[in-house]
């Protein structure tokens, strides 16, 4: 298997545009998580969905950010616009139960200019 | 006041030697989790607790959910256990989750 894969590694952008990050859970995972990590907040939990349905988004900072999981299979994290202060590390995981010991992705380093 | 507790923040240690990390949390959980951060950047989930004692290779964690208290050891330690361990917990209520700052551990030839 090849693990939770997240896409892309790395994205620079300009302030104002829509950025878009991609998961793709382990096969058969039913929980999937976003996470975002900065240096000042640490780790935190955005939002995460069982069985393609969101769950808990209480963690999505404003509107400007949105999640999508149109399948068991993929998950995207929207950004729009994007600000400076959304630069960080964003990680997503998967697991077979909410609980159930997680799998991460190697996260997408965000830096918006 | 951080919902999850952890100390030490930074921990230095030489090579063999016994290690804890401690982590204390306020709210009622339905699961522990331990996390582990290489410097390269990735994530690891090492344990979820819910009760009693968990033991992986030379990894051993422990919950006590009367005290709110749970603690990693890591026994005859070696320089690639240098990481950042992070505890989290998700509450039993509300489905919150709640992340401690994290140890960073170096661990010394």
């Amino acid at each position: 298997d090849a693990g939770v894969i997240q896409s892309p590694r790395h994205e620079v952008t300009e302030m104002g545009q829509e950025v878009t990050l991609r998961c793709k859970p382990i096969s058969g995972h039913n929980s999937l998580f976003w996470y975002r990590q900065t240096m000042m907040r640490g780790l935190e939990l955005l939002i995460y969905f069982n069985n393609n349905v969101p769950i808990d988004d209480s963690g999505m900072p404003e509107d400007r950010f949105s999640a999508k999981m149109p399948n068991a299979s993929f998950s995207t994290l929207k950004i729009q616009p994007s600000e400076p202060r959304d630069s960080a590390v964003y990680f997503c995981a998967s697991s077979l139960q909410q609980n159930y010991g997680y799998t991460f992705g190697s996260g997408t380093r965000l830096t918006v200019v | 006041k951080n919902e999850v507790e952890q100390s030490p923040q930074n921990l230095t240690a030489q090579e063999g030697e016994f290690i804890t990390i401690n982590c204390s949390y306020s709210v009622g959980i339905s699961a522990l989790h331990w996390l582990q951060q290489h410097p390269g950047g990735g994530i690891v989930s090492l344990f979820m607790l819910s009760s009693g004692k968990k033991k992986h290779g030379r990894l051993i964690a422990t919950i006590n959910i009367q005290e709110k208290h749970s603690s990693l050891h890591i026994t005859a330690s070696h320089p690639r256990d240098s990481a950042v361990y992070i505890c989290a917990v998700c509450s039993n209520t509300g489905n919150q989750f709640y992340f401690g700052t994290g140890t960073s551990l170096t661990v010394i030839p």
